[in-house]
């Protein structure tokens, strides 16, 4: 399976501000997701990334608030906006490539635990 | 839409025995895989298991096997000989096929415990 990292693993930050959180994959791969995990809940799918294009969000996410950029095929970035108490969690980025082969399984990053002042 | 459910929000298990854990899900879709996904302490999530929905022999891997009943939408997870590194929160997951955009929809989790 492609090996992915997160930066960074973890951070606290205060109400108001905004933090970037990048993901990088060892091989070039089409589609990234994004994904928020709330404490003691389960995964809820942010958005869907292409490179070259617009992500797609899901229902009850917006760009405003957790825009994403795309540059190339290997990495990806999700940012969490104007940060609130309610937007600490542990925010994953997954694929479901490897080695230029789609799986139709995704595979994790090791994920980024956000708290939030 | 698709739904998951686990229906056990806890397990334990004593080390070397069997356990299984329960998941139930909601479709109109005939083609979609399922998933087992294992998230211990260090919160990387881990697959352990696929399954595809035309297939309707159960898929194993090493100690880890599914009972799929696709006409009850049942997706349950055995764990054989149950190791210490087994205790994680475990995950069953839905992807519909084709067309769903790869879109994962995750049931709300079993914290499972190995105990000696």
């Amino acid at each position: 399976s492609a090996v992915i990292s997160q930066k960074p693993s973890r951070d606290i930050c205060q109400r108001g501000t905004s933090l970037t959180i990048q993901c990088q994959v060892d091989s070039q791969v089409t589609m990234m997701f994004w994904y928020r995990q709330q404490p003691g809940q389960s995964l809820t799918l942010i958005a869907t990334a292409n490179q070259g294009s617009e992500a797609t969000y899901e229902s009850g996410f917006v760009i405003d608030k957790f825009p994403i950029s795309r540059p190339n095929l290997t990495f990806s970035t999700l940012t969490v906006s104007n940060m609130s108490p309610e937007d600490s969690s542990i925010y994953l980025c997954s694929v479901d490539e490897s080695a230029g082969v789609l799986t139709d399984t995704q595979y994790f990053g090791p994920g980024t635990r956000l708290t939030v002042l | 839409a698709q739904t998951v459910t686990q229906s056990q929000p806890e397990m334990s298990v004593q080390e070397a025995e069997t356990v299984t854990l329960s998941c139930t899900y909601d479709t109109s879709e005939n083609n979609y895989y399922l998933f087992w996904y294992k998230q211990p302490p260090s919160r990387q999530m881990i697959l352990v298991i696929r399954q595809e929905a035309y297939k309707q022999q159960n898929a194993t891997e090493n100690r880890f096997s599914v009972n799929f009943q696709k006409a009850a939408k049942s997706f349950s997870l055995k764990i054989s000989d149950s190791q210490l590194g087994d205790t994680a929160m475990y995950f069953c997951a839905f992807m519909k096929l084709p067309g769903g955009g790869n879109k994962l929809t995750f049931g709300t989790g079993t914290q499972l415990k190995v105990e000696l």
